[in-house]
């Protein structure tokens, strides 16, 4: 078992370019979330799909799009990115939603 | 209570002494509470998953409480050990699955 992957490790984009960033998990759960982390903070998270087929804003989604592509996968995109969307990016998966978290390894994003 | 809160920010405690922190959390569509374990260049990993007022989970010697009617956690540490040095995060989970966690509190136990 995998668990959770996340692709890339490392990205350097411009600002204005674009890129999607890759999650997907082996354990069969239902619900995903993605996450940002900043120095200094906590986990913030971005967009959450409770179950395939649905998703749902989080505290900071601006900038950002998603998709659930199927049970196993659950894409970030970065339309036109932005300097302020320098962060390290986590991927979590659940079995049911509200139950415990498994994080992928992150990505980490550098904006300039 | 609008947002979740962790208290103290960072610990720094000698090897063998026992602390304790503490999470609060609006009590609106409150449904579970986590604790998780953040190791410096590792993922965060779960420690405890709590939705009962006055549940209590131990694991070794790391135990936590809830506390749902006025909205408060404690995790604690029993004899800390350098290898318990980490993040803890704890985040609050309403019924439709949206989690929110608070800026974790820093463990440095020194030998």
């Amino acid at each position: 078992n995998a668990g959770v992957t996340q692709t890339p490790k490392f990205q350097v984009l411009k600002t204005g370019q674009s890129m999607t960033l890759q999650c997907a998990q082996d354990m069969n759960h239902n619900s995903m979330y993605w996450y940002r982390q900043d120095p200094g903070m906590g986990l913030r998270l971005i967009y959450y799909s409770a179950s395939e087929g649905t998703t749902d804003k989080g505290e900071v989604p601006n900038g950002y799009n998603v998709s659930r592509l199927n049970k196993r996968e659950f894409s970030l995109r970065l339309e036109s990115a932005a300097p302020s969307q320098t962060s390290v990016y986590f991927c979590a998966s659940s079995e049911y939603r509200a139950y415990e978290q498994y994080f992928g390894p992150g990505t980490r994003l550098t904006v300039t | 209570i609008l947002n979740v809160e962790q208290s103290p920010q960072s610990l720094h405690v000698q090897e063998g002494d026992s602390t304790n922190f503490t999470c609060s959390f609006p009590s609106s569509n409150f449904y579970a509470l986590h604790w998780y374990r953040w190791e410096t260049a590792k993922s965060p990993e779960a420690l405890f998953v709590m939705t009962l007022n006055g549940d209590e989970k131990k694991k070794g010697r790391i135990s936590a409480t809830l506390n749902t009617k006025e909205g408060y956690s404690y995790l604690y540490i029993k004899g800390s050990q350098p290898e318990d040095s980490a993040t803890y995060l704890c985040a609050s989970n309403t019924n439709a699955g949206k989690s929110t966690f608070g800026d974790g509190t820093t463990l440095t136990v020194k030998p």
